[in-house]
């Protein structure tokens, strides 16, 4: 199947530094991704949507400035939180639409963000 | 909005029964859903999808069931083991391709 690689996997960072995370489709090629975030005992929640070679989608209330979407080939896009603050720590996931399938997405492993 | 949502927040099973998960969903337009198996710490995990012109469909120890007349989606293990304990959620793809979760089931798989 489909394998979408997330990096990293944990991070720690002080408040007001920027911290960037990769997602990257290994085997397959995908024009679209999305981020979403997770918050502990809570579920998915679309953040952007990441589009190659154009500017990302983002949801109604998510920052694009403070979250900033790089999708610059088609297996990788980038997630970058800029000036972090304690409460954008969460786990962040990315996942891929392989063209071809029904439909589904597959999902990286998650990014838990830990902003101190 | 239009969301979809869980009946039940925790399911407990003895190992070895079988396990049903519930979801509702509210938008009717949806034409696609897919259940994921979330453990601790890692990312979704895909388990079964099913298309909105079909009712059941099978997989390895797993089922989803649609009933589009009253917008219910539920997933069925057999034979629960205990390494089916995790988050189960629902989804629904909205037509964009951005996929849409319910709020999660943790199920707890009593040895």
């Amino acid at each position: 199947g489909a394998v979408v690689s997330q990096h990293p996997s944990w991070v720690i960072c002080k408040s007001g530094t920027s911290v960037k995370i990769e997602c990257r489709s290994l085997d397959f090629q995908a024009t679209t991704m999305f981020w979403y975030r997770q918050f502990p005992k809570q579920s998915l929640m679309l953040m952007a949507t990441s589009n190659e070679g154009s500017k990302a989608t983002y949801e109604q209330g998510v920052e694009k400035d403070k979250f900033l979407i790089n999708h610059a080939s088609l297996t990788l896009s980038t997630l970058t939180v800029t000036s972090a603050h304690p409460e954008d720590s969460s786990f962040y996931i990315c996942s891929a639409f392989a063209s071809g399938t029904s439909g589904g997405q597959y999902f990286g492993a998650g990014t838990r963000l830990s902003v101190l | 909005g239009e969301s979809v949502g869980l009946h039940l927040p925790t399911l407990s099973v003895q190992e070895g029964d079988n396990s049903i998960i519930n979801c509702a969903y509210s938008n009717s337009a949806s034409d696609y859903f897919i259940w994921y198996k979330q453990e601790s710490g890692k990312g979704p995990q895909f388990i079964i999808d099913i298309r909105s012109n079909m009712d059941k469909r099978q997989g390895q120890r797993v089922t989803v069931l649609l009933n589009k007349t009253v917008k219910h989606l539920s997933l069925q293990i057999a034979a629960t083991q205990p390494g089916d304990s995790a988050v189960y959620f629902c989804a629904e793809n909205t037509g964009r391709r951005a996929l849409t979760f319910g709020s999660g089931t943790r199920l707890q798989v009593q040895p």
